[in-house]
């Protein structure tokens, strides 16, 4: 019963080409969230919808473009890959506003982006 | 969102309580403090959170000064399974839901 899943788990690709990966959860959340971690092991918001409209969009360049079908998916496409692109990507999910401060979030297992 | 800071690193033995500090001086009065940790190539996975209180749950404890300007992350009986990377985290009951991670703690837990 994995609560926030991830498609795929690797990811390699040439520099120029178009991908996404896709987000899932089973937990009735209202929100989603995608986060990167660089090499450095930095873990930085990228965006983040609630109940399918954009809230959060941290200055990332428009070739990243996220998708929220319904409030159970959030998939995250990429345009024109480049070699920093490379990173592991993690996906999240929340209870929606109004739970302040307190709101855990659950963390997907992540994709490993290899951009060549 | 309020910054924090952590020693990069500790270590631990196996079975033995860790004490895992962060100061936040400038927190503010709706800065609830959140505990994550990050096991080797998993997501980050939350542990613990309090506002003014300590906090036990099953994972850990949270000690929280009385000024709220430092907190303690309290692992009672450490395994090798809690070595990971310890974020202590600040999040604003106004700012939404974002969480804003710094380097954090790394643990090492010895057997």
């Amino acid at each position: 019963d994995t609560a926030v899943s991830q498609t795929p788990k690797y990811l390699v690709t040439q520099m120029g080409n178009d991908k996404s990966i896709k987000c899932e959860q089973n937990l009735g959340h209202d929100t989603m969230y995608w986060y990167k971690q660089d090499s450095k092991k930095f873990l930085k918001i990228m965006f983040s919808y609630n109940n399918k409209e954009l809230i959060i969009n941290e200055t990332v360049p428009n070739r990243f473009s996220p998708k929220s079908p319904d409030k159970a998916h959030l998939n995250l496409h990429i345009n024109s890959l480049e070699l920093g692109d490379s990173a592991v990507y993690f996906c999240a999910s929340s209870r929606g506003f109004g739970h302040g401060g307190s709101n855990e979030q659950f963390f997907g297992p992540g994709t490993r982006l290899t951009v060549l | 969102d309020a910054k924090t800071t952590q020693p990069n690193s500790m270590e631990s033995n196996e079975e033995e309580p860790v004490h895992l500090p962060c100061n936040h001086s400038t927190i503010s009065g709706t800065d609830y403090i959140h505990w994550y940790r990050q096991l080797p190539s998993q997501g980050p996975e939350y542990v613990i959170h309090g506002l003014t209180s300590n906090v036990n749950n099953r994972m850990a404890s949270l000690a929280i000064a009385e000024d709220r300007k430092s907190s303690t992350l309290i692992l009672h009986r450490a395994t090798l399974r809690d070595a990971a990377v310890y974020y202590c985290i600040l999040r604003d009951e106004t700012s939404g839901s974002r969480l804003t991670f710094g380097e954090g703690t790394q643990l090492t837990v010895n057997p």
